[in-house]
């Protein structure tokens, strides 16, 4: 699976956008780019996926360039409770078993 | 959407001592289970995989006679932490998704507190 790389760290105020890059610069064609956020202490939440098209849900907007090597998660009004570790994670879609490997992520802080 | 639990929820054993830890998929068969581990700050890290009636796939690095995985049933995985040492404390997260759905998501259960005293 392509590798990611993301911010360690990022602050946002109360209801603006948060924005939330991630680089997958060795992405291949048939791999997905999946988003998943991690509240303190719980399990991880799927946010939203993607192969090459933009994509949004009740959630979040998912915003992949053209040459695939980078995609941006918009959190369109930021609250307090979006306050997460998120994870871009790269991944093939399955014939068999999904394998999700997540790296450091983003450590998101909503300010209020 | 998809509900995984887990049993119990944190638990505290003495080192030498081995503990069953649960993951259930509540309202849909899950075909394919995970198991991560997490240690404070750091990321997840998957141990294995588990595919429902056939033996558990580990990934390199994780001794698979120490962490035993049972994936009987379309609904159960027990991940089991045999003779557990205070280096095996950690959070431990199980996912499932069913292979037979068009569904890309993974759901997670909400952890397992592992402490080894």
């Amino acid at each position: 699976d392509a590798k990611t790389t993301q911010p360690p760290s990022m602050d946002c105020a109360e209801g603006r956008a948060a924005n939330l890059p991630c680089n997958h610069s060795t992405i291949s064609g048939n791999e997905y780019v999946y988003w998943y956020r991690q509240i303190h202490s719980q399990g991880p939440q799927y946010i939203i996926h993607g192969l090459k098209n933009n994509e949004t849900n009740e959630m979040a907007s998912l915003i992949i360039t053209e040459d695939r090597k980078s995609s941006t998660l918009i959190l369109p009004h930021a609250t307090l409770r979006d306050t997460a570790v998120y994870y871009c994670i790269v991944s093939a879609r399955p014939q068999g078993a999904q394998k999700l490997v997540f790296g450091q992520g983003t450590r998101l802080t909503i300010n209020p | 959407g998809a509900v995984v639990s887990q049993h119990p929820s944190w638990v505290i054993c003495k080192s030498g001592t081995s503990v069953k830890i649960e993951c259930r998929s509540l309202d849909f068969q899950a075909t394919t289970m995970f198991w991560y581990r997490q240690f404070p700050k750091q990321s997840l890290m998957l141990m294995a995989t588990s595919n429902e009636g056939s033996k558990a796939t580990y990934e390199q690095g994780v001794e698979k006679d120490k962490f035993l995985i049972n994936h009987a049933s379309l609904t159960l995985s027990t991940l089991t932490v045999t003779s557990a040492h205070p280096e095996d404390s950690s959070f431990y997260i199980c996912s499932a998704r069913d292979l037979r759905t068009s569904s890309y998501e993974q759901y997670f259960g909400p952890g397992t507190r592992l402490t080894v005293t």
